[in-house]
């Protein structure tokens, strides 16, 4: 079984610039989620999708962060402008759905805003 | 507010010992605890769970123990092997369905040969 597919790996950027990370859950995986890991803290949440709707977006910095699942299946995270703290690892996570506590991960794309 | 907390930024352990990876939680509406292992360069793989009900629960060399009293929890990995060697975070939900997770800041673990 394939894993949760990220790209791109790495990016840099410059500050004010605008910047987009895929991810390409498990097959079949109804659920989805965002996880900004900035360096020395564990991740945190962003944005939940279940199919292509939003359940949970109560951490996503919303002036400068979107996030969008039209066909319920890949999902985009987009920073628009990037700010220097917006540094961090962004990690796609996909479960099976709400009864499935175990959410799957992506090996992340790393950002480094200059 | 950090919600989960593991104040072990990191640990080392002769191969063959015991490890013992600590996590303290303030939220008393944590009703549901996992531990994940992270290697460098890869997402977080989900490693053991524990629900509230529970003061413990294995899975192989992998324990997991939970003084909800205390708001802490443990990982005991036993015998400690190389391939052990990672960062490990603590997470906490709120519910079983473990969907919003509040996870720790992780505790790098070297398991020396």
């Amino acid at each position: 079984e394939a894993g949760v597919a990220q790209s791109p790996r790495y990016k840099i950027i410059e500050k004010r610039q605008s910047v987009a990370f895929w991810c390409n859950p498990i097959s079949g995986h109804a659920t989805l989620y965002w996880y900004q890991q900035i360096l020395g803290q564990g991740p945190k949440l962003l944005i939940q999708f279940q199919n292509n709707g939003v359940v949970d977006d109560s951490q996503l910095p919303k002036d400068r962060f979107s996030a969008e699942r039209l066909k319920g299946v890949d999902s985009t995270l987009k920073i628009q402008p990037a700010k220097l703290e917006d540094s961090a690892v962004y990690l796609c996570a996909s479960n099976l759905g709400p009864e499935q506590e175990t959410q799957y991960f992506g090996p992340g794309t790393r950002l480094l805003v200059l | 507010d950090q919600q989960v907390k593991q104040n072990s930024p990191s640990l080392s352990v002769q191969e063959g010992r015991i490890s013992i990876l600590n996590c303290d939680y303030t939220n008393s509406m944590f009703d549901y605890f996992l531990w994940y292992k992270k290697y460098p360069a890869e997402g977080p793989t989900f490693l053991i769970s524990i629900s509230s009900i529970k003061d413990k629960n294995e899975d192989g060399r992998f324990t997991v123990f939970l003084n909800k009293s205390a708001k802490h929890l443990s990982l005991h990995i036993v015998p400690s092997q190389p391939g052990d060697s990672a960062v490990y975070f603590c997470a906490a939900s709120a519910d079983v369905r473990a969907e919003k997770l509040t996870f720790g800041t992780g505790t790098r673990l070297t398991i020396i040969p």
